[in-house]
């Protein structure tokens, strides 16, 4: 089956630097890769995502790379601020599965005012 | 965006008795709905795939009768955990997945269970 790997678990940054997370994937099928913040307590957000067709993703301060070749997709937050703090996961799914998603470990941002 | 509620939000229930969840999407339909289990400082751990109108479809190592699913309507599934012990405790998600966008999966707030 599928295994998501992500890196780092945590990371620290102070407010207005980059924040990058990355994760790996195993299996050259999946296709759909997205990615979550999740707030202490609360379910879930999608924030971006991306297709095996796209090679990059840009919302605001979010973006998202692919590289299918190396299977590894990152996140990329700027001028991070505060609230961006939280546990971001990333997922790999196949189709039109996305709730069959395997999803990374988690990593717990902290931006420090 | 897509809207999926949950309640409730927090329960605390005494060992043995049976607990339930619900989750509706509120602006679209979702023939297809996830439950999801989460520790803490944990990744997401799928239990089972609710499917409306028919049976649903749990994940290894996780046991049906324990964790009961309906899926009776387009907009709503529960989860019933019944005769909860301890061991339960933990904090529940479900999920709905909009074809209107796509593939895109939302979340529900999540349900912490607390069995004493």
């Amino acid at each position: 089956g599928e295994n998501v790997e992500q890196h780092p678990s945590t990371l620290s940054v102070q407010e207005g630097d980059s924040a990058v997370i990355k994760c790996t994937y195993s299996d050259s099928a999946s296709n759909y890769f997205p990615w979550y913040k999740q707030e202490l307590g609360k379910g879930p957000q999608l924030i971006i995502d991306i297709r095996s067709n796209v090679g990059e993703k840009k919302d605001q301060r979010i973006a998202v790379t692919l590289n299918k070749t190396a299977k590894h997709f990152s996140l990329h937050i700027t001028e991070t601020q505060p609230e961006d703090s939280a546990v971001y996961f990333c997922a790999a799914s196949k189709g039109a599965k996305a709730g069959k998603s395997t999803f990374g470990d988690g990593t717990t941002l902290t931006v420090k005012p | 965006g897509a809207v999926v509620s949950q309640h409730p939000s927090w329960v605390i229930c005494k060992s043995g008795t049976s607990v339930k969840i619900e989750c509706r999407s509120l602006d679209f339909q979702a023939t297809t709905m996830f439950w999801y289990r989460q520790f803490p400082k944990q990744s997401l751990m799928l239990m089972a795939t609710s499917n409306e109108g028919s049976k649903a479809t749990y994940e290894q190592g996780v046991e049906k009768d324990k964790f009961l699913i309906n899926h009776a309507s387009l907009t709503l599934s529960t989860l019933t955990v019944t005769s909860a012990h301890p061991e339960d405790s933990s904090f529940y998600i479900c999920s709905a997945g909009d074809r209107g966008v796509g593939e895109k999966l939302f979340f529900g707030s999540g349900t912490q269970l607390s069995v004493l």
